[in-house]
């Protein structure tokens, strides 16, 4: 079974400060994983996805996610914090047994002045 | 922007009763999926289509129910609704091929049940 954790529900950094949202993913199979933000009263955008090849993924707004097979992590990454990064950030595995995406518990990261 | 456009984007129901949610897929997208998202939770898989077929489905009990028609849009039905159903419903679409295939989700109905 694949399965997903995020750990720290609630981020809080300073404005300009690096971002780090971890996420540990459990998987029998090779991953595809994915990051996903959530704004306020909206739905989920594409941040980012691996699926093989450069375990380095750039995406969207200045973030990148590392995949590291050996510590079974996709931690999300930003090297400077801007106001408009506060939402909620979903991590999440793709099972191609059922063509679902299994989420993460979410993270909430919050951009303080 | 995604592409994906549900409707309405509130709605308000009782307890007992039955809604109608729908999803308008990315063009040429032969595939949808549905989420439902509780309050502080992360979305939860509820079923997908593919060619208007069921292709997986979640935990959910079967008075969760859906369609998906030739022209890219779809319908998630929820049958006598109970309290525990208020969440936002998340559809996301996406194009099969075969492997990995990324889902992108629309904005979402948020349904309350009183």
């Amino acid at each position: 079974a694949q399965s997903v954790t995020q750990l720290g529900s609630h981020v809080s950094v300073s404005e300009g400060a690096l971002v780090l949202l971890r996420c540990n993913y459990s998987s029998s199979v090779p991953p595809y994983l994915f990051w996903y933000v959530q704004y306020p009263n909206q739905g989920l955008q594409l941040l980012l996805k691996y699926t093989t090849g450069a375990t380095l993924v750039k995406g969207i707004n200045g973030f990148e996610a590392e995949f590291k097979k050996s510590e079974t992590s996709f931690h999300l990454t930003k090297p400077s914090a801007h106001m408009s990064d506060a939402a909620e950030y979903f991590c999440a595995v793709y099972s191609s047994n059922t063509g679902k995406l299994i989420f993460g518990q979410g993270t909430t990261l919050q951009v303080k002045p | 922007e995604t592409g994906v456009t549900q409707s309405p984007t509130h709605l308000i129901k009782t307890r007992g009763q039955q809604v109608t949610l729908r999803c308008s897929s990315q063009s040429g997208h032969n595939t949808v999926s549905w989420y439902q998202q509780a309050l502080g939770q992360g979305p939860q898989f509820i079923f997908q289509y593919y060619r208007e077929e069921e292709n997986g489905r979640g935990n959910f009990p079967p008075r969760f129910s859906g369609l998906q028609f030739p022209n890219y849009s779809s319908e998630l039905n929820v049958n006598a609704l109970e309290l525990d159903d208020s969440a936002l419903y998340l559809c996301a679409s996406s194009l099969t091929t075969g492997g990995q295939e990324t889902q992108y989700f629309g904005p979402g109905t948020r349904l309350l049940v009183l």
